[in-house]
């Protein structure tokens, strides 16, 4: 069976850092581009970026580029996004979902609040 | 960067109805074309590929059609569990960009 587990989200101070995690099973993982989406409180899905296989390529949203990166540990069936200087814009909740987009985790909760 | 405008935004509907939502590409996508059915406090699912190919485990009431740069979805009897949010993304090329989405609601 495929799983995506995403953790890492919770309560964060404006300005901080944040690493978001997706744990995979069930696939292959180092066959597949991996990518982000966000979805605001009450509002659409937002494509963060997407890596490549082998982790040497990745692409983001413009909106996203220079604050967010994405990464993954193919040993480790896990994909990664960092977050850097985060704002009240970026309050979401944060999926991961296979290259197919046929897979999604059940996303994870990020609120940038003081 | 390729931009799709989706519409309605809403769409009142009873149940039984055949319903169809529509999403426009500012450029050729071929049929580079999803669309996601969510839930409230669900993941994203994806119902149509390739413009107009079922996923797995989707009611045969779902389709996917294509006319230019226009595509659809339609449902052609409307559920009670079709009630959901639903989604366009262009897959041609990054950054994949999705429809504004469009609330499916019983009238």
């Amino acid at each position: 069976e495929v799983k995506l587990v995403e953790s890492g989200g919770g309560l964060v101070l404006p300005g901080a850092s944040l690493k978001l995690s997706c744990i995979v099973s069930g696939f292959t993982f180092s066959d597949y581009w991996m990518r982000w989406v966000r979805q605001a409180p009450g509002k659409g899905l937002e494509f963060i970026g997407e890596i490549k296989p082998d982790g040497s390529k990745t692409n983001y949203a413009p909106s996203m580029k220079g604050r967010f990166t994405i990464s993954r540990d193919n040993a480790k069936n896990t994909l990664y996004l960092q977050m850097s200087s985060v704002r009240s814009e970026d309050t979401a909740t944060y999926y991961c979902a296979r290259q197919d987009w046929g897979y999604w985790g059940q996303g994870v909760m990020v609120t940038v609040s003081s | 960067d390729i931009q799709m405008t989706q519409a309605p935004s809403s769409l009142p509907a009873s149940l039984g109805d055949r319903v169809t939502i529509t999403c426009r590409a500012s450029q050729d996508i071929g049929n580079y074309l999803r669309w996601f059915q969510q839930k409230p406090g669900k993941s994203p699912r994806l119902m149509i590929y390739g413009a107009t190919n079922l996923a797995a485990g989707v009611p045969s009431r779902f389709s996917g059609s294509r006319s230019g740069s226009d595509y659809s979805l339609t449902i052609s009897s409307l559920e009670s569990e079709d009630m959901a949010d639903y989604y366009c993304l262009q897959s041609k090329e990054s950054p994949f960009t999705f429809g504004s989405g469009t609330k499916l609601e019983i009238k």
